[in-house]
């Protein structure tokens, strides 16, 4: 089963916002369900997750980071970056396969300048 | 707060099988979908596969279907993975995650055992 494919870095000085696409199918990004959700991944550390249902945040999530969706290609943005963001992003996707799977995002390396 | 603790993890020669476990100190573990994701040294997250709130429905990546299996038991809240036939390319991190609403959004991890296929 193929990822959802990420740009591999994106980078921006503080205080900048910065988008994360993730580009997949109309067989999961794009599909009828609204599952895709975004992580984050500190070195040596397990991923959190920042974002559901395409645009929910978490309790304990700071509203800098917003989610949408359009056609096949959904993001992330995260607004006033700060140094504590730079991490590694992934997105995931419901894919409706017989039987349904889960895949992930190549993931992208975010850099604060 | 959700803690969950793998184990099991180890160095094993290829086509081999091990069997890893996860601990959950939540008492609402039997709630929800339970989900493994792997990710080999250096490289991005692989989901490989769920279990529903009982145990009776599975779901698998396409790469380990046959040869990996998820159980959980309620009673103990544990989740399982057995590894059966390993391959150079099942060598990753392997974490467990609670699915929060059965949607893919996994608000809890473990912080992953680590898994070794030698040759």
């Amino acid at each position: 089963q193929s990822a959802l494919t990420q740009p591999a870095s994106v980078s921006g000085s503080p205080g900048q916002s910065i988008t994360i696409s993730c580009v997949g199918t109309s067989s999961d990004v794009g599909g009828e369900y609204n599952y895709i959700s975004w992580y984050q991944q500190h070195p040596g550390q397990a991923p959190k997750l920042m974002i559901f249902d395409v645009s929910n945040r978490p309790s304990g999530i700071s509203n800098r980071f917003s989610g949408s969706r359009t056609g096949n290609t959904a993001s992330l943005t995260i607004s006033g970056l700060q140094a504590e963001d730079e991490a590694d992003y992934y997105c995931n996707s419901f894919r409706r396969a017989s039987p349904p799977v889960y895949v992930f995002g190549t993931g992208t390396t975010v850099t604060v300048l | 707060e959700v803690q969950l603790v793998e184990s099991g993890g180890g160095v094993v020669q290829r086509g081999g099988s091990l069997r890893l476990s996860c601990a959950d100190s939540d008492y609402s573990f039997s709630n929800y979908w339970m989900n493994w994701v792997r990710q080999a040294p250096g490289k991005g997250l692989e989901w490989v596969g769920n279990v529903d709130q009982g145990g009776n429905m599975q779901h698998y990546v396409d790469s380990v279907r046959g040869r990996f299996f998820i159980s959980r038991d309620n009673t103990k809240r544990s989740l399982y993975l057995q590894m059966n036939n390993l391959r150079d390319e099942d060598t990753a991190l392997y974490y467990c995650a609670r699915d929060r609403h059965g949607h893919g959004d996994l608000d809890s991890w473990g912080q992953g055992t680590l898994v070794t296929v030698s040759s």
